[in-house]
């Protein structure tokens, strides 16, 4: 039983690049979110999803991109990446919006 | 002013300590409560949804008040163990925006 799988967990860009972060759950749940943590920041929500096919932003959205074609996929994209946007960011999936929350393993970002 | 805020720690309290934290949430449309634990360099995990009549799970109680918008979380016989930073989490109206306050770090010692 996987739950919810994040890949990569380590990654260092240039300022300037692109990437796509994998997020991946095997739970069937509808929900899926994407967030960053900063020191002393706690957890910022950038993009939400409450199905497939639809998203929504978060408190944090801007320099990100994410789509929900499936169920059980929900990639969030640097579409050009920033030091500013140095962060771990978790995926999380839940069965409904008022749902306790399952977490990735995250994935260790840093931007030189 | 923040949606979600927490006491901001940390606490150092020695093995066997009862210790609470508090966190009050802006939004009184909010429907849904939790406290989450998280370790070092690791992701957030569960510790307890919160309702309304308040509830127990073996050492860890947690009480809501939606007059006030206040939630608590009290931990007796601390352990070394339950070192780590706790997190109140809320969600909105509508229950699809999960906010996170910034967490609260619990030392306990020997």
């Amino acid at each position: 039983n996987a739950g919810v799988t994040q890949t990569p967990k380590f990654q260092v860009l240039k300022t300037g690049q692109s990437m796509t972060l994998q997020c991946a759950q095997d739970m069937n749940h509808e929900y899926m979110s994407w967030y960053r943590q900063d020191p002393g920041m706690g957890l910022r929500l950038i993009h939400y999803s409450v199905g497939a096919g639809i998203t929504d932003q978060g408190e944090v959205p801007n320099g990100y991109n994410v789509s929900r074609s499936t169920t059980e996929d929900f990639p969030l994209r640097l579409l050009s990446a920033a030091p500013s946007q140095t962060s771990v960011y978790f995926c999380a999936s839940s069965q409904t919006g008022n749902s306790p929350l399952h977490f990735g393993n995250g994935t260790r970002l840093t931007v030189t | 002013r923040k949606e979600v805020e927490q006491d901001p720690g940390p606490f150092n309290v020695p093995e066997g300590a009862t210790v609470a934290f508090n966190c009050t949430y802006s939004n009184s449309a909010s429907q849904s409560f939790f406290w989450y634990r998280q370790d070092c360099r690791k992701e957030p995990k569960l510790l307890m949804s919160v309702y309304s009549s308040g509830n127990e799970d073996g050492r860890f109680t947690a009480q809501l008040n939606r007059a006030s918008q206040y939630i608590s979380l009290l931990i007796r016989d601390s352990k070394l163990s339950d070192s780590a930073t706790y997190l109140c989490v809320v969600n909105g109206a509508g229950g699809f925006k999960t906010i996170f306050g910034a967490g609260t770090r619990l030392f306990v010692k020997a």
